[in-house]
């Protein structure tokens, strides 16, 4: 089992609908779970870190976290051309920053 | 000042050069990491500047060589690469020397000749 996976291929969505991605991971000890969306040919760029259960909410963005079933989601409200992009969950352990593999979205306008 | 540096921005190299990748961040973090990303690709770990020593990622080929000058320094030194080392160089800090968030630089697109 990979440590962290983002099993979800490209994602379309239409402006101004809800994006929903998911990240599971497999390190129980995990404390710390990010959000990074990274523009083609871009560098990453944090958007969200959450480190306790339940929601997190900042701007159209939320984070949800749920330790006991592994899992984290990032919700992206009222969807925007500008937030096509490629979004990878990261996650602490073993010392170093695990990724998934990253989810595209494509926001159709 | 919230950001962290890399110098250059694009590099293309002969497989028998020697050049060096420059990464500085003036954020008072207290960790510096090197990760490789290829295309479609997330970043793969390299090195770990933390607790005031460089750890290594034990697969990064010696051809790679970190150096880290002071805390808020990190270099990557680079020595008969391959063209299969072609790829974005990124550079992040923390905080924290362990856990926490990671901020990246804007990364050096590395072309292997």
């Amino acid at each position: 089992q990979k440590e962290v996976e983002q099993n979800s291929g490209p994602l379309s969505v239409p402006e101004g609908a809800i994006a929903s991605l998911n990240c599971t991971y497999s390190d129980r000890g995990s404390q710390s779970f990010f959000w990074y969306r990274q523009y083609s040919g871009k560098s990453p760029e944090l958007i969200m870190f959450i480190y306790s259960n339940g929601d997190k909410e900042d701007g159209r963005f939320t984070a949800q976290l749920n330790k006991a079933s592994q899992y984290v989601s990032l919700l992206i409200r009222d969807s925007q051309p500008s937030d096509s992009a490629t979004y990878l969950c990261a996650v602490d352990g073993n010392n170093r920053l695990a990724f998934g593999k990253g989810n595209q979205v494509v926001v159709i306008p | 000042d919230t950001e962290v540096t890399q110098t250059p921005k694009h590099l293309v190299m002969g497989m028998t050069n020697k050049k060096s990748l420059k990464c500085e961040q003036h954020m008072g973090h207290r960790a510096m990491y090197w990760y490789k990303q290829k295309a479609k690709k997330p970043p793969e770990l390299m090195f770990v500047y933390s607790y005031e020593k460089l750890s290594i990622n034990e697969s990064v080929p010696s051809r790679f060589s970190p150096e880290c000058p002071n805390s808020s320094l990190l270099n990557l030194h680079l020595h008969a690469l391959q063209p299969e080392d072609s790829a974005l160089y990124l550079c992040a800090s923390s905080q924290k020397n362990w856990g926490g968030e990671q901020f990246f630089g804007p990364g050096t697109r590395l072309t292997v000749l």
